[in-house]
């Protein structure tokens, strides 16, 4: 099953917006990830919220967890250009706590 | 501060041939893992290891497949006879426990080409 699926899967925005990327899941968690990905390169860890959890600030991310929607968000605010890059959420279900990565969101942040 | 590291960055090889892929995981992490990305698509899990055995495997791990913990710090993926499907780009990740909340740390990723 899918597991993790981000929309939308593309976004564009200026320089300074707010960018706002969702996340909606199947299966029970414990946890849900959010990674960035540069073009080609390695996975980086942006923030976890656990399932007993519902909001998270780290700096300029905030994310937002609802179990009973089964779906989480990722809000970047004040956007730079370097915030350029795929997200992705990943779902950690337990057991050998595995992550199940969603398609991703592509962001563009237009100077 | 502690990162997860792979070698080499780049491999390519024919079709047939065996590759290994290394990884250095964070050093007092106990949880291994092997995820692919083909090109443009999302990362796919591969296996987990605990304790020195494999605790989960996807449908893609299959007898091609094998993955070693030659010592104290190597985490390697061999790939015995690749086929073209097997381009892809290769991470390993770690984690230092169990529990609701444990990060999966990435490495920069190994890119196989298979000619």
């Amino acid at each position: 099953s899918q597991q993790g699926e981000e929309d939308p899967q593309a976004l564009s925005i200026q320089e300074g917006e707010n960018a706002t990327m969702n996340c909606s899941y199947k299966t029970s968690i414990n946890n849900l990830q959010w990674y960035r990905q540069n073009s080609g390169r390695g996975l980086v860890h942006l923030i976890l919220i656990r399932s007993n959890e519902r909001e998270k600030h780290s700096g300029r991310l905030r994310v937002t967890l609802d179990t009973s929607k089964k779906s989480s968000s990722l809000l970047i605010t004040a956007s730079r250009a370097a915030d350029t890059a795929s997200y992705f959420c990943a779902t950690d279900a337990g057991g050998a706590q595995k992550l199940v990565f969603g398609q991703g969101t592509r962001l563009t942040i237009n100077p | 501060e502690p990162e997860v590291t792979q070698t080499p960055s780049h491999q390519v090889t024919q079709m047939g041939q065996e590759v290994i892929l290394r990884c250095v995981p964070i050093s007092n992490h106990l949880y291994f893992y092997w995820y692919r990305q083909i090109l443009g698509q999302k990362v796919e899990f591969l296996v987990s290891f605990y304790n020195n055995e494999i605790s989960e495997k996807s449908e893609i791990f299959d007898d091609q497949f094998s993955v070693e913990r030659p010592d104290g710090s190597n985490f390697t993926l061999k790939i015995r006879s690749t086929k073209l499907e097997d381009s892809a780009m290769y991470f390993c990740a770690s984690r230092k426990g169990q529990g609701l909340g444990n990060e999966q740390f990435f490495g920069p990723g190994t890119r196989l080409t298979v000619l």
